[in-house]
């Protein structure tokens, strides 16, 4: 199976400032097709996740373009660029290349 | 507007046997694959089995293995998940979600809890 290592898994973050959550895969996520298979989720306290990014870099609609991701391969970042009390929560990547499909542990994060 | 409502959670003992089902509205069902995705409480999401378009491919991760069943019915837009032999560690959130490379919509979740 693919393991999604996620760091850190907690991230304490100040409003305003920046914060940013690594993502590694024990596998290329690259596919036969061409298209790198890796998704940003953001799941807030008592709600159902929610995607953010798909395809390592493209944002869904509504996502606030403070969101942003970058990366290939096995390497992968989501980054915030000016954090907001709304973005409190836990993120996870989640691989859609190989099966299983696998996720990283998650990150908290919290406001300091 | 897309929707995605699970039901059929509940408290089962172990060994027993539920199903789950997850009405979709809002989109042509049939022309998407579909997901189960789980979360145990207070834990990390579990991706649980995928369906591709038309049932023809389905797929199951380990732990469920031989003990869960997942299947469609697109004339009822609906999504199923048949689970026998439950196990206490079976304990989760259960979400649908469509799509199973980059699952865009879930839905709220249906509670399963096995304990006798």
């Amino acid at each position: 199976d693919v393991v999604m290592t996620q760091s850190p898994l907690s991230l304490p973050v100040t409003l305003g400032q920046p914060a940013s959550i690594s993502c590694r895969s024990s596998q290329s996520l690259v596919f036969s097709d061409g298209n790198t298979y890796l998704n940003w989720f953001q799941q807030r306290p008592g709600q159902s996740p929610r995607r953010l990014i798909y395809k390592v870099s493209n944002r869904d609609s509504g996502v606030p373009d403070r969101f942003s991701g970058s990366g290939s391969g096995t390497d992968f970042t989501l980054q915030i660029s000016r954090v907001e009390a709304e973005d409190v929560g836990v993120y996870y990547c989640m691989q859609g290349t190989h099966w299983p499909r696998t996720f990283g542990q998650g990150t908290k994060v919290e406001i300091k | 507007e897309v929707q995605l409502l699970e039901s059929g959670g509940g408290l089962v003992q172990p060994g027993g046997s539920l199903r789950l089902s997850c009405a979709a509205s809002g989109f042509t069902f049939s022309t998407y694959h579909m997901s189960w995705v789980r979360q145990a409480p207070g834990k990390g999401l579990e991706w649980v089995s995928s369906i591709s378009v038309n049932g023809g491919n389905t797929y199951y991760a380990d732990s469920v293995k031989g003990r869960f069943t997942v299947s469609r019915d697109d004339s009822k837009n609906t999504l199923y998940l048949q689970m026998n032999s439950l196990r206490a560690e079976d304990t989760a959130m259960y979400y649908c979600a469509r799509g199973m490379t980059t699952p865009d919509y879930w839905g709220q979740g249906t509670l399963v809890t096995v304990s006798s």
